[in-house]
């Protein structure tokens, strides 16, 4: 069965230090991937995107995102965190559907 | 096109009582799907239409739930006889879909219902 794991519930980061936001991804064939955040109060945005090709994708908001896999993982990154940066994000997997993982919260520490 | 719209945004109701929500998605989208957002979960799946034939429902959605796309165009999702643990954000997305492409999934700003 398709499923995603984040395995980090909260995550703290420092305003202009890196981040990277875990995901592991069970799906039979190439799997379609992507990566949403939400605020609070605001609908899901999406970020990035893989569905072929290059494995390391570029996203809106300095995001990019690597799939690998050989680690069925396809984590997110950013080089500089922005305070405006904290939100929830969703990895997620496409089958007929979007299956989403549980989500990570970011908090952005000054 | 401002992109996929839910109404109501907020929706109170007491236990037992019938709720009906809205989903306009993108124009052009064929596909559309219902989830259910609990706090601190991810959305989890419901149901989606292929244009106006519901081709998939999930375990979630018991008997009490039914959707419907008469048109293809809008959906509507009722929730019969409301429990205190229907309560949740509902989100609406749309894609367009083909037998070789498919768009990401775009969301509404989802419905949220809270049973007292």
């Amino acid at each position: 069965a398709q499923s995603v794991t984040q395995p980090d519930i909260h995550i703290t980061v420092s305003e202009g230090a890196s981040l990277e936001l875990r995901c592991n991804y069970s799906y039979g064939a190439t799997p379609y991937l992507f990566w949403y955040v939400q605020s609070p109060g605001q609908g899901l945005q999406l970020l990035l995107k893989y569905f072929s090709g290059d494995t390391l994708v570029q996203g809106i908001k300095g995001f990019e995102a690597e799939f690998k896999r050989s680690q069925s993982s396809f984590n997110l990154r950013k080089p500089s965190v922005h305070w405006s940066d904290a939100a929830e994000y969703f990895c997620a997997v496409a089958g007929t559907a979007l299956i989403f993982g549980k989500g990570t919260t970011l908090s952005v520490s000054s | 096109d401002t992109g996929v719209s839910q109404d109501p945004r907020h929706k109170i109701t007491k236990r037992g009582q019938n709720v009906t929500f809205r989903c306009d998605p993108i124009s052009e989208h064929n596909r559309l799907y219902w989830y259910r957002q609990t706090l601190g979960q991810g959305p989890e799946f419901l149901t989606y239409f292929q244009n106006e034939a519901q081709l998939e429902k999930s375990r979630l959605l018991s008997d009490r739930f039914s959707a419907e796309r008469p048109k293809g165009s809008f959906s509507t999702l009722e929730i019969q006889r409301t429990e205190q643990g229907d309560s949740a954000m509902y989100l609406c997305a749309s894609s367009l879909w083909g037998a070789k492409f498919s768009t990401e999934a775009f969301f509404g700003q989802g419905t949220r219902l809270t049973v007292v």
